[in-house]
């Protein structure tokens, strides 16, 4: 079964640093992966996804991932962190199987940039 | 217009009550979602709807009813609810074109409480 791991629940980071946000994935085919964000009371909004391609994902916001397949993870990164960009960040795999539109959701990340 | 609607944010109800949660989509996507988060948990699947019909049903209880009237509208029906279904009741939608791995593009949710 398809699944997604982020190994914590909470990074903190200074204003103007880089950030990084981790995600592994256990998948039985070719990984279809994405990273939403969601704001405190706020729906999921869309960052980027891999489906093929380049390893390096360019998304919303300034945020890319690095999709690395021997590590079998799919990390999101940005240059510089904003205090705005504090909220909580979902990497979620795409389920096998035709016809199938689900996605199977990590535990999440709280990311706290800090002035 | 990447833009779902969801209406109404909020609502509380008793066990005894009869409520609708509505959700509305105008980019012309074929496929319709329901999710469930609880606070500090990732969202769960509970309906899939592709071209009005209802595709995948996560084994939600009866006591929750999904209609899709047409192809931009998706209501969930509510009645006889439990305090545990006290969540963020999350819609979505994505475009189906065959095997392309299409991006689902959340609403800002309703939050509901149930007394």
């Amino acid at each position: 079964a398809q699944s997604v791991a982020q190994p914590e629940d909470q990074v903190n980071v200074a204003e103007g640093n880089p950030l990084t946000v981790k995600c592994t994935y256990s998948v039985s085919g070719n990984p279809y992966l994405f990273w939403y964000v969601q704001y405190p009371n706020r729906g999921l909004q869309f960052l980027l996804k891999y489906i093929t391609g380049d390893n390096l994902v360019k998304g919303s916001y300034g945020f890319e991932a690095e999709f690395n397949k021997s590590q079998t993870s799919f990390h999101l990164k940005k240059p510089s962190a904003l205090v705005s960009d504090s909220a909580l960040y979902l990497c979620a795999v795409r389920d096998e199987g035709k016809g199938t539109y689900k996605y199977i959701f990590g535990t999440g990340t709280r990311l706290k940039v800090l002035a | 217009d990447t833009e779902v609607t969801q209406t109404p944010k909020h609502l509380v109800m008793g066990m005894t009550n009869k409520k609708s949660l509505k959700c509305e989509q105008h980019m012309g996507h074929r496929a319709m979602y329901w999710y469930k988060q609880k606070a500090k948990k990732p969202p769960e699947l509970m309906f899939v709807y592709s071209y009005e019909k209802l595709s995948i049903n996560e084994s939600v209880p009866s006591r929750f009813s999904p209609e899709c009237p047409n192809s931009s509208l998706l209501n969930l029906h509510l009645h006889a609810l439990q305090p545990e279904d006290s969540a963020l009741y999350l819609c979505a939608s994505s475009q189906e074109e065959g095997a392309m791995i299409e991006t689902q593009y959340f609403g800002p949710g309703t939050r509901l409480l149930v007394l």
